[in-house]
Formats: structure tokens, sequence, C-alpha cells
């Protein structure tokens, strides 16, 4: 398998700008996780999916901030409008239900908001 | 409120010159300890999971073991290549969710 998916790697963008970030999970894989990575608070989940149904949303920072599963083998994180405090990198991670909740992440996208 | 600590924030240790990096922990029933490894510019990559106190784990030079309040990541005779980020997340039995702690950066120098 090629793993977990994401695209594009990095994102350039100005403030006020709609940004979309996309995931392909690990294909039979039934759970899907988007983090936001920074130096000042690390790791954190802002959403996930549990056949395709968002489960947590409570890490979304703002209502800037949307996700979206329309079928199993994709997720978009969509930013609208863009700061440059959104600035990070964003993860996505997938699993299996069978698999003792082992999370298996993509390369990320590093997004930087001018 | 679920919570992960991690100690120390940087480790430098010269190649052969074994140490352990610490995760201090609290929540609300204990689903899973967890430990991954992240290079720079790439995301986590598993290495462990630890479910109960007692438990251990090894795999090549690394050795996880789990307490009822800490989970320590044992490194024996480091190498150069073993230089990365090393962050422990616990799961609660009540959420399908990962919190993760801010990480230990090793360097192991040659």
């Amino acid at each position: 398998d090629a793993g977990v998916i994401q695209s594009p790697r990095h994102e350039v963008t100005e403030m006020g700008q709609e940004v979309t970030l996309r995931c392909k999970p690990i294909s039979g894989h039934d759970y899907l996780f988007w983090y936001r990575q920074t130096m000042m608070r690390g790791l954190e989940l802002l959403i996930y999916f549990n056949n395709n149904v968002p489960i947590d949303d409570s890490g979304m920072p703002e209502d800037r901030f949307s996700a979206k599963m329309p079928n199993a083998s994709f997720s978009t994180l969509k930013i609208q409008p863009s700061e440059p405090r959104d600035s990070a990198v964003y993860f996505c991670a997938s699993r299996s239900g069978l698999a003792k909740n082992i999370q298996y992440f993509g390369a990320g996208t590093r997004l930087s908001v001018l | 409120e679920d919570q992960v600590t991690q100690s120390p924030e940087a480790l430098r240790l010269q190649e052969g010159e074994s140490s352990s990096l610490n995760c201090s922990y609290t929540v609300s029933g204990l689903r899973g300890l967890f430990w991954y490894r992240q290079d720079p510019g790439k995301g986590p990559e598993f290495l462990f999971t630890l479910y109960s106190a007692g438990e251990e784990k090894e795999k090549e030079r690394l050795k996880a073991t789990l307490t009822k309040k800490e989970s320590f990541l044992h490194i024996t005779a480091p190498k150069p290549e073993d230089s990365a980020t090393y962050l422990c997340a616990v799961q609660a039995s009540n959420t399908g969710k990962l919190i993760f702690g801010q990480g230990t950066t090793l360097q192991v120098k040659p």
C-alpha cells in the first residue's frame, strides 16, 4: 500500500484566500484524522471521521475551518478565509478499527499564509 | 483533562551513550500509550503501543516501558540514525483520539 497520501506537500497563499488540503487514507481504513503541528502547540487533533462521518470536531479552531469526507478514499480540510496564524504543518492519518488503534500518518502539508 | 508531558525537550548523546526519554501522563482510563518517531519534513511513524502497566516492547535499540503514570523510551547504544523527534501519545478509554506530548528531539553525534 502507498500509505496515507496528502496533497499538496507545500502551499503558500495570501491572507484571505481559500486553502484546500487533500488526503487519501490507506485503503480499508475506516478512521481518518486531521492534525495540525506547530512549534508552540505541538501536534493537535482537529477532527476525526469514522466511516466517513465526523465524530469529533472539537479541535477545529474556528468556523473558518471545515472538513469533509465524501467517500472512504478522500477527505478535504478547507480554510476560508486563511490567516497568517494558520501557518503550520497539517497531517492526515488513518487507521483500521481492527488494528489496535495504530494511526498511520501522511507526509503532511506545509502551509504558509502570508 | 487528559494530558501528556515529555521530558527532556531536547537530548544530545554521543554515539553509544545510552539514555531514556520520559512521558508522563494523566488520562481518564488508559486505552493505550503510543510512541512515534518523527524525522524532519515527515509524518510521525509508529513505533510501539503499550496497554497496561508493566508491559514492555522492544525494537532494535529501543525499549518502551509503561507504569501507571509514565512511560520510558530507553535507547541503548544509539547511532546517529536514531536522531529524530520522539512523540508520546495516549488514548483515553472513552474516546477514539490520541493526545500527543510536545516531543523529545534526540540528536546522536558520531
